[in-house]
């Protein structure tokens, strides 16, 4: 059974302080790891596809990437409007729906 | 304006009363979800179409039904079985490489 952990839970960063969010993932042949940023009480904003190991994506100050393993959403410089909950999900050869993790919710300060 | 259009917005249903949610898109994809969200849980899959006149059960369909009679519609129907409805419910479309999400409907017991 495909399972996808996000860790932190919560994180606060100052406005200007980069960081990451983790996306661990277990899967039976990934067809695609997809990031999303959701507002409070909105659908989720579809931000990425990856699909292979090594492959990168960039988004302003969002940059995804992708080990066997894991998912990293890097954000540098982070600005008060990047404030959201970033959702990961995952989409292996067993299933034919995104399976998501919990989501990391992220506070910038100015 | 293209994309996936949920409604309503808001959601009151009383107590044994069957709901339906509207799911609309025009982004000519086959496959559609439903999710539920709540706090702290993540997103769950209640159930999926890959296409027309054909649906599939997702982790917790227990007290929801769905139809699938046209490409661009995939109605969910919460029905008086499902003991806790409270909850944000999601639609969802896949096409290619990407998932798209429209703005949810927050349903409440009253």
């Amino acid at each position: 059974e495909d399972q996808v952990t996000q860790s932190p839970e919560a994180l606060r960063l100052q406005e200007g302080e980069s960081s990451s969010l983790n996306c661990s993932y277990t899967v039976s042949g990934l067809r695609g790891l997809f990031w999303y940023r959701q507002d409070p009480g909105k659908g989720p904003e579809f931000l990425f596809t990856l699909y292979s190991a090594g492959e990168e994506k960039e988004k302003e100050r969002l940059k995804a990437t992708l080990t066997k393993k894991e998912s990293f959403l890097h954000i540098t410089a982070p600005k008060p409007e990047d404030s959201a909950t970033y959702l990961c999900a995952v989409l292996g050869n067993s299933g034919y729906a995104l399976n998501f993790g919990k989501g990391t919710s992220l506070l910038v300060t100015p | 304006d293209g994309g996936i259009t949920q409604s309503p917005k808001y959601l009151f249903r009383k107590e044994g009363q069957n709901v339906t949610l509207s799911c609309e898109q025009n982004l000519n994809h086959d496959a559609m979800y439903w999710y539920r969200q709540d706090p702290g849980q993540g997103l769950r899959l209640i159930y999926y179409s890959q296409i027309v006149n054909d649906f599939q059960k997702g982790d917790i369909a227990e007290g929801y039904s769905v139809s699938r009679e046209k490409k661009e519609s995939f109605p969910l129907t919460v029905t008086s079985a499902q003991k806790n409805p409270t909850a944000f419910y999601l639609c969802a479309t896949k096409g290619g490489t990407e998932a798209f999400f429209g703005q949810g409907t927050r349903l409440t017991v009253v």
